[in-house]
């Protein structure tokens, strides 16, 4: 079954850029739209964006001057990349895939990576 | 504050049904049928629960279901179980390629 697994560093400074990356196992990253959500401690879900296998991107019209997606389909990877970060974009990060069923990923987040913390402090 | 609302808690004892509120606009919830429901155990990534309203996820059970009247869209959990204690969270599209959250509803089994 698809397994989704996201990595990078745990720990940024302010006014830097996040990078995060997303690895894609047990199935073909293509012909899916794959997103990033984040969630601060004790708070709900916010939609960052998503990138589908061709290379388009969506982002969220909050964070969309801060963010950058890219995908990799050679290593079944998508990325992510957040700059000028705050102590407000301290989060558990997660990526997600965008189906079952819509080819236009509308339908929902049905499969998640098991999320990675980031913290920004200086 | 997040885009579509979630009541902060509710409950219910073993056995008993359970309905859970996302209220929107005619922008997101009422204009589009793709509503998603996720349930987050503590420490855990979201799992689908609903999808495009109503639909099951396989391996979901049948006890939840889904539904939408207006700019409404509610998750019902029947023959509540102690293990259905978590937060859940509702999802809609918002048209122009962008995706909503409800901020979240901790349900607990008394």
């Amino acid at each position: 079954q698809v397994q989704l697994q996201e990595s990078g560093p745990g720990l940024g400074k302010p006014s830097e850029t996040l990078s995060l990356t997303c690895t894609v196992s047990g199935g073909s990253i293509s012909n899916y739209y794959w997103s990033w959500i984040r969630q601060p401690a004790g708070k709900g879900l916010e939609w960052i964006g998503r990138i589908h296998t061709t290379g388009s991107t969506n982002y969220s019209p909050s964070l969309k001057s801060r963010v950058t997606m890219s995908v990799d389909t050679s290593k079944n990877q998508f990325s992510l990349k957040l700059s000028s970060v705050t102590a407000a974009d301290t989060a558990v990060y997660y990526c997600a895939r965008m189906g079952p069923d819509d080819s236009r990923g509308f339908d929902a987040f049905d499969i998640w990576g098991q999320g990675t913390m980031v913290t920004v402090s200086s | 504050q997040s885009a579509l609302t979630q009541p902060p808690s509710a409950s219910g004892s073993p056995g008993q049904s359970v309905t859970i509120s996302c209220t929107g606009t005619s922008s997101d919830v009422g204009g589009y049928n793709y509503v998603s429901w996720y349930q987050q155990q503590p420490g855990k990534a979201p799992k689908l629960m609903i999808y495009e309203v109503s639909k099951r996820p396989s391996g979901v059970p049948d006890r939840f279901s889904g539904s939408k009247s207006g700019n409404t869209a509610s998750l019902t959990v029947s023959g509540l179980q102690t293990e259905d204690e978590a937060d859940y969270y509702c999802s809609s599209y918002a048209g122009s390629n962008n995706f909503e959250f409800g901020g979240g509803t901790k349900l607990t089994v008394v």
